[in-house]
């Protein structure tokens, strides 16, 4: 079993549609969440931080985490055509502070 | 404020040659961590540097190396490249070896291919 699981997409929808993505991890200790956009040929950018359960919103987008159930997800309202790149879910441990864990990422197509 | 830059860019080495990647942290910072991210994968964690020493490291062999210096800069260094070597390299700074909130921002990468 993979550490971050995300499903690889791609995760095609329409302009101004809310975009949901989704991510499970293993480690029951991981104590910080992370949401990671990164465009094609370039480096991740992060843009959504989850520390508890519940919801945490940012502009357009909202993270989610549940820990009971292991699971993270990010809604993108209103998605534009710039969205379309692929997220990354990442997650810190409490034994590796020192290193966060990636998934392989999810691409996101928002069609015009 | 500056933030996190890596040299070069783009570099094109044949198996069995080595190759070193610079990194400048963001100012402030005095922890520097690489990653390894291969085509379609999620970046993978090779070391954290804290304060001139390796503090943790990923399972990567011992061909990858790496140094930080006193002004927190870093090299990550890669003997006897393979093949499988190809990838794009990425630095992260961080203050604290990451803190509570383990945040990290990357740089631009070093993007590696060998032949």
């Amino acid at each position: 079993q993979k550490e971050v699981e995300q499903n690889s997409g791609p995760l095609s929808v329409p302009e101004g549609a809310i975009a949901s993505l989704n991510c499970t991890y293993s480690d029951r200790g991981s104590q910080s969440f992370f949401w990671y956009r990164q465009y094609s040929g370039k480096s991740p950018e992060l843009i959504m931080s989850i520390y508890s359960n519940g919801d945490k919103e940012d502009g357009r987008f909202t993270a989610q985490l549940n820990k009971a159930s292991q699971y993270v997800s990010l809604l993108i309202r209103d998605s534009q055509p710039s969205d379309s790149a692929t997220y990354l879910c990442a997650v810190n441990s409490l034994g590796s502070s020192y290193k966060l864990i990636f998934g392989s990422g999810t691409r996101l197509l928002v069609r015009p | 404020e500056t933030g996190v830059t890596q040299s070069p860019t783009h570099l094109i080495k044949t198996r069995g040659q080595q190759v070193t990647l610079r990194c400048s942290s963001q100012s402030g910072h005095n922890t520097v961590s690489w990653y390894q991210q291969a085509l379609g994968q999620g970046p993978q964690f090779i070391f954290q540097y804290y304060r001139e020493e390796e503090n943790g490291r990923g399972n990567f062999p011992p061909r990858f190396s790496g140094l930080q210096f006193p002004n927190y800069s870093s090299e990550l260094n890669v003997n006897a490249l393979e093949l499988d070597d190809s990838a794009l390299y990425l630095c992260a700074s961080s203050l604290d070896r990451g803190g509570i909130t383990g945040e990290l921002f990357f740089g631009e990468g070093s993007r590696l291919t060998v032949l």
